[in-house]
Protein backbone atom coordinates (compact mmCIF):
# COMPACT_ATOMS: atom_id res chain seq x y z
CA UNK A 1 0.00 0.00 0.00
CA UNK A 2 1.01 2.83 -0.81
CA UNK A 3 1.40 5.84 2.70
CA UNK A 4 3.27 9.27 3.45
CA UNK A 5 3.97 9.31 6.54
CA UNK A 6 4.88 12.74 8.39
CA UNK A 7 6.91 12.96 11.95
CA UNK A 8 6.72 14.44 14.21
CA UNK A 9 2.76 15.52 14.14
CA UNK A 10 3.61 18.65 16.27
CA UNK A 11 7.14 20.73 16.68
CA UNK A 12 7.10 23.88 18.89
CA UNK A 13 11.05 25.44 18.49
CA UNK A 14 12.03 28.86 19.56
CA UNK A 15 12.24 32.09 16.50
CA UNK A 16 15.70 32.16 15.03
CA UNK A 17 16.39 28.38 14.93
CA UNK A 18 16.85 26.16 12.09
CA UNK A 19 14.61 23.40 11.44
CA UNK A 20 13.46 20.01 9.43
CA UNK A 21 10.29 18.76 8.61
CA UNK A 22 10.41 15.10 7.90
CA UNK A 23 8.12 13.17 4.96
CA UNK A 24 8.63 9.36 4.30
CA UNK A 25 6.70 7.30 1.67
CA UNK A 26 6.62 3.94 1.31
CA UNK A 27 6.95 3.51 -2.61
CA UNK A 28 10.09 4.43 -3.95
CA UNK A 29 8.37 4.66 -7.59
CA UNK A 30 7.45 8.53 -7.68
CA UNK A 31 6.16 11.00 -10.21
CA UNK A 32 7.38 13.89 -7.65
CA UNK A 33 7.00 15.14 -4.22
CA UNK A 34 5.46 18.82 -3.40
CA UNK A 35 5.86 20.21 -0.03
CA UNK A 36 2.90 22.73 1.17
CA UNK A 37 1.90 25.05 4.12
CA UNK A 38 -1.79 25.43 5.57
CA UNK A 39 -2.54 28.16 7.75
CA UNK A 40 -5.33 27.52 10.22
CA UNK A 41 -8.67 27.59 8.19
CA UNK A 42 -7.24 28.39 5.33
CA UNK A 43 -6.46 26.41 2.02
CA UNK A 44 -3.63 24.90 1.11
CA UNK A 45 -0.04 27.17 0.03
CA UNK A 46 2.47 25.18 -2.23
CA UNK A 47 5.54 25.70 -1.35
CA UNK A 48 7.94 23.34 -3.13
CA UNK A 49 8.25 20.94 -5.88
CA UNK A 50 10.24 18.41 -6.29
CA UNK A 51 9.77 16.04 -9.95
CA UNK A 52 11.37 12.49 -9.50
CA UNK A 53 14.82 12.97 -11.36
CA UNK A 54 15.52 16.49 -8.67
CA UNK A 55 17.55 16.27 -5.63
CA UNK A 56 16.11 19.28 -4.14
CA UNK A 57 14.38 22.51 -4.50
CA UNK A 58 14.94 25.43 -3.01
CA UNK A 59 12.69 28.97 -2.23
CA UNK A 60 14.44 31.61 0.21
CA UNK A 61 14.51 30.47 3.57
CA UNK A 62 12.87 26.84 2.01
CA UNK A 63 15.06 23.56 1.17
CA UNK A 64 13.41 20.92 0.38
CA UNK A 65 15.35 17.86 -0.61
CA UNK A 66 14.45 13.98 -1.77
CA UNK A 67 15.82 11.13 -1.49
CA UNK A 68 13.94 8.15 -3.43
CA UNK A 69 15.97 5.28 -2.79
CA UNK A 70 15.02 5.53 1.28
CA UNK A 71 11.90 6.78 0.74
CA UNK A 72 12.62 10.31 2.44
CA UNK A 73 11.93 13.81 1.89
CA UNK A 74 13.16 16.63 4.24
CA UNK A 75 11.64 20.17 4.15
CA UNK A 76 14.74 22.27 6.05
CA UNK A 77 13.52 25.98 7.05
CA UNK A 78 16.57 28.66 8.39
CA UNK A 79 16.24 30.93 10.78
CA UNK A 80 12.35 30.74 11.76
CA UNK A 81 10.23 33.15 12.28
CA UNK A 82 6.52 33.24 14.10
CA UNK A 83 5.02 33.71 10.34
CA UNK A 84 5.84 30.49 9.56
CA UNK A 85 3.82 28.99 12.07
CA UNK A 86 1.69 26.89 10.45
CA UNK A 87 0.69 23.00 9.12
CA UNK A 88 2.97 21.60 6.74
CA UNK A 89 2.01 19.20 4.33
CA UNK A 90 3.87 16.96 2.29
CA UNK A 91 2.20 15.51 -1.01
CA UNK A 92 3.41 12.11 -3.13
CA UNK A 93 2.38 11.31 -6.88
CA UNK A 94 3.31 7.21 -6.91
CA UNK A 95 3.82 6.43 -10.51
CA UNK A 96 1.58 3.84 -11.99
CA UNK A 97 -1.86 3.62 -12.62
CA UNK A 98 -3.64 6.88 -12.61
CA UNK A 99 -0.77 9.01 -10.46
CA UNK A 100 -3.22 9.05 -7.45
CA UNK A 101 -1.79 12.10 -4.99
CA UNK A 102 -1.24 10.69 -1.57
CA UNK A 103 -0.96 13.55 1.28
CA UNK A 104 1.05 12.89 4.58
CA UNK A 105 -0.68 13.89 7.99
CA UNK A 106 1.37 17.32 8.19
CA UNK A 107 3.32 18.67 10.71
CA UNK A 108 1.83 21.40 13.38
CA UNK A 109 4.92 23.71 13.29
CA UNK A 110 4.71 26.36 15.81
CA UNK A 111 7.48 29.10 16.25
CA UNK A 112 7.56 30.91 19.74
CA UNK A 113 9.00 34.54 19.40
CA UNK B 1 -7.42 37.75 -9.79
CA UNK B 2 -7.71 34.59 -7.51
CA UNK B 3 -6.30 31.42 -9.14
CA UNK B 4 -8.54 28.74 -7.94
CA UNK B 5 -11.86 29.97 -6.39
CA UNK B 6 -14.74 28.06 -4.80
CA UNK B 7 -18.12 28.92 -3.91
CA UNK B 8 -19.70 28.71 -1.26
CA UNK B 9 -17.08 29.13 1.16
CA UNK B 10 -19.52 28.11 4.13
CA UNK B 11 -22.07 25.72 3.78
CA UNK B 12 -24.76 24.64 6.87
CA UNK B 13 -27.71 22.53 5.72
CA UNK B 14 -29.56 19.77 6.93
CA UNK B 15 -29.35 16.08 6.64
CA UNK B 16 -31.30 14.83 3.64
CA UNK B 17 -30.36 18.08 1.87
CA UNK B 18 -28.74 18.33 -2.00
CA UNK B 19 -26.34 21.00 -2.40
CA UNK B 20 -23.62 21.46 -4.92
CA UNK B 21 -20.38 23.32 -4.39
CA UNK B 22 -18.26 25.26 -7.74
CA UNK B 23 -14.72 25.37 -8.50
CA UNK B 24 -13.04 27.38 -10.87
CA UNK B 25 -9.49 28.15 -12.30
CA UNK B 26 -8.06 30.96 -13.92
CA UNK B 27 -4.79 29.46 -14.38
CA UNK B 28 -5.00 27.07 -17.88
CA UNK B 29 -4.40 24.24 -16.54
CA UNK B 30 -6.02 20.86 -17.31
CA UNK B 31 -6.37 19.10 -14.71
CA UNK B 32 -8.79 19.67 -11.48
CA UNK B 33 -9.42 18.16 -8.38
CA UNK B 34 -11.73 17.42 -5.18
CA UNK B 35 -10.26 16.95 -1.93
CA UNK B 36 -11.78 15.87 1.44
CA UNK B 37 -10.02 17.10 4.42
CA UNK B 38 -11.92 15.36 7.55
CA UNK B 39 -11.79 16.71 11.49
CA UNK B 40 -8.36 15.04 11.53
CA UNK B 41 -7.02 17.28 8.97
CA UNK B 42 -6.37 14.25 6.93
CA UNK B 43 -6.70 15.40 3.19
CA UNK B 44 -8.14 12.26 0.83
CA UNK B 45 -8.71 13.17 -3.11
CA UNK B 46 -11.91 12.35 -3.81
CA UNK B 47 -11.67 13.20 -7.73
CA UNK B 48 -9.75 14.20 -10.30
CA UNK B 49 -10.93 15.25 -13.89
CA UNK B 50 -8.33 15.97 -16.35
CA UNK B 51 -9.65 17.83 -20.01
CA UNK B 52 -12.91 17.42 -18.74
CA UNK B 53 -13.07 13.45 -18.51
CA UNK B 54 -12.94 11.20 -15.10
CA UNK B 55 -9.65 10.30 -14.22
CA UNK B 56 -9.75 9.39 -10.80
CA UNK B 57 -12.60 8.20 -8.54
CA UNK B 58 -12.01 7.11 -4.85
CA UNK B 59 -14.04 5.04 -2.90
CA UNK B 60 -16.74 7.38 -2.41
CA UNK B 61 -20.45 7.17 -2.40
CA UNK B 62 -22.35 7.99 -5.31
CA UNK B 63 -23.75 10.56 -3.47
CA UNK B 64 -20.82 12.65 -4.88
CA UNK B 65 -21.39 13.50 -8.54
CA UNK B 66 -18.44 15.43 -9.80
CA UNK B 67 -19.50 17.33 -13.23
CA UNK B 68 -16.99 19.29 -15.17
CA UNK B 69 -18.91 21.57 -17.85
CA UNK B 70 -15.12 22.44 -19.46
CA UNK B 71 -11.04 23.00 -18.22
CA UNK B 72 -11.99 25.31 -15.74
CA UNK B 73 -14.56 24.03 -13.66
CA UNK B 74 -15.42 21.36 -11.43
CA UNK B 75 -18.34 21.38 -9.71
CA UNK B 76 -19.28 18.91 -6.84
CA UNK B 77 -23.40 17.92 -6.02
CA UNK B 78 -23.94 16.28 -3.19
CA UNK B 79 -27.24 14.18 -2.76
CA UNK B 80 -29.13 12.93 0.48
CA UNK B 81 -26.53 14.88 2.85
CA UNK B 82 -25.20 12.83 5.81
CA UNK B 83 -23.73 14.26 8.92
CA UNK B 84 -20.47 12.52 7.90
CA UNK B 85 -19.90 14.46 4.83
CA UNK B 86 -19.33 17.37 7.20
CA UNK B 87 -15.86 18.19 6.31
CA UNK B 88 -14.08 20.79 4.03
CA UNK B 89 -13.86 20.70 0.91
CA UNK B 90 -11.07 21.94 -1.38
CA UNK B 91 -10.51 22.24 -4.98
CA UNK B 92 -7.48 22.17 -6.80
CA UNK B 93 -5.77 22.48 -10.33
CA UNK B 94 -2.80 21.27 -12.20
CA UNK B 95 -1.26 21.32 -15.25
CA UNK B 96 -0.98 17.90 -16.38
CA UNK B 97 -2.69 14.72 -14.28
CA UNK B 98 0.37 14.66 -11.13
CA UNK B 99 2.84 16.33 -13.25
CA UNK B 100 2.95 19.92 -11.99
CA UNK B 101 2.15 21.62 -8.85
CA UNK B 102 -1.01 21.49 -7.51
CA UNK B 103 -2.90 24.67 -6.67
CA UNK B 104 -5.68 24.52 -4.13
CA UNK B 105 -8.35 26.91 -3.68
CA UNK B 106 -9.71 28.25 -0.05
CA UNK B 107 -12.23 25.13 0.83
CA UNK B 108 -15.54 25.24 1.70
CA UNK B 109 -16.46 24.06 5.20
CA UNK B 110 -19.57 22.12 4.75
CA UNK B 111 -21.83 21.91 8.34
CA UNK B 112 -24.94 18.72 7.73
CA UNK B 113 -27.12 19.09 10.87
Amino acid sequence: KQEVTQIPAALSVPEGENLVLNCSFTDSAIYNLQWFRQDPGKGLTSLLLIQSSQREQTSGRLNASLDKSSGRSTLYIAASQPGDSATYLCAVVFSGGYQKVTFGTGTKLQVIP
Amino acid sequence: DTAVSQTPKYLVTQMGNDKSIKCEQNLGHDTMYWYKQDSKKFLKIMFSYNNKELIINETVPNRFSPKSPDKAHLNLHINSLELGDSAVYFCASSLGQGVGAQYFGPGTRLLVL
